[in-house]
């Protein structure tokens, strides 16, 4: 069985930073491209980050270019989301999922997701 | 970027009744559209992908069409197990965008 877990949040005064990290197990995890997806409470889906199979390839939503990073070990079948100068619009529940292929974007789609870890920037 | 736009942002329908939700996008995505159910407390599952493939698992009633910049997520008999959000997403192109989502209540 297909398992994502995110851990990793937390509560974060703005402008610091935090690190997210997905645990996956049940699937050849370097076969796929892995995403991350955020949420505010009571709001919409948000793609931030997508990273193919290698690294070779990675891709960010607009509003944290710049700021987040993603990253992945194909050996500990981890994927990471460094997030730095946090806002208190960062405030979401972050979703790791697994992408339907190699790379970010195409023919391909979010199949499996993780139970999701909660961010809260505030002073 | 590309913007998804859904409608209607919400409705209420009864058990049995045919649901259709539609996405449009602002431009041409081919046929890279997923869609996704989202019931309270609870990580978005795949119902759809590439405009128009059932997912392994997802029943039947459930079904999507379109191409280009028109799609559609068609309940074809509401269960009450459907009430949920669901949301269309895009792929064709970096970065990968959601619509705002439809919330289906059933009456």
């Amino acid at each position: 069985e297909e398992q994502l877990v995110e851990s990793g949040g937390g509560l974060v005064q703005p402008g610091r930073s935090l690190r997210l990290s997905c645990a996956a197990s049940g699937f050849t995890f370097d076969d796929y491209a892995m995403h991350w997806v955020r949420q505010a409470p009571g709001k919409g889906l948000e793609w931030v980050s997508g990273i193919s199979w290698n690294s070779d390839n990675t891709d960010y939503a607009d509003s944290v270019k710049g700021r987040f990073t993603i990253s992945r070990d194909n050996v500990r079948n981890y994927v990471y989301l460094q997030l730095n100068s946090l806002r208190t619009e960062d405030t979401a529940f972050y979703f790791c999922a697994k992408g339907g292929g190699m790379v970010v974007a195409g023919r391909t789609w979010l199949d499996s997701w993780g139970q999701g870890t909660l961010v809260t920037v505030s002073a | 970027d590309i913007q998804m736009t859904q409608s209607p942002p919400s409705l209420s329908a009864s058990v049995g009744d045919r649901v259709t939700i539609t996405c449009r996008a602002s431009q041409s995505i081919s046929s890279y559209l997923n869609w996704y159910q989202q019931t309270p407390g609870k990580a978005p599952k795949v119902l759809i992908f590439a405009a128009s493939n059932l997912q392994r698992g997802v029943p039947l009633r459930f079904s999507g069409s379109g191409a280009g910049t028109e799609f559609a997520l068609t309940i074809s008999s509401l269960r009450p197990e459907d009430s949920a959000v669901y949301f269309c997403q895009q792929t064709d192109s970096v970065p990968l965008t959601f619509g705002g989502g439809t919330r289906v209540e059933i009456k």
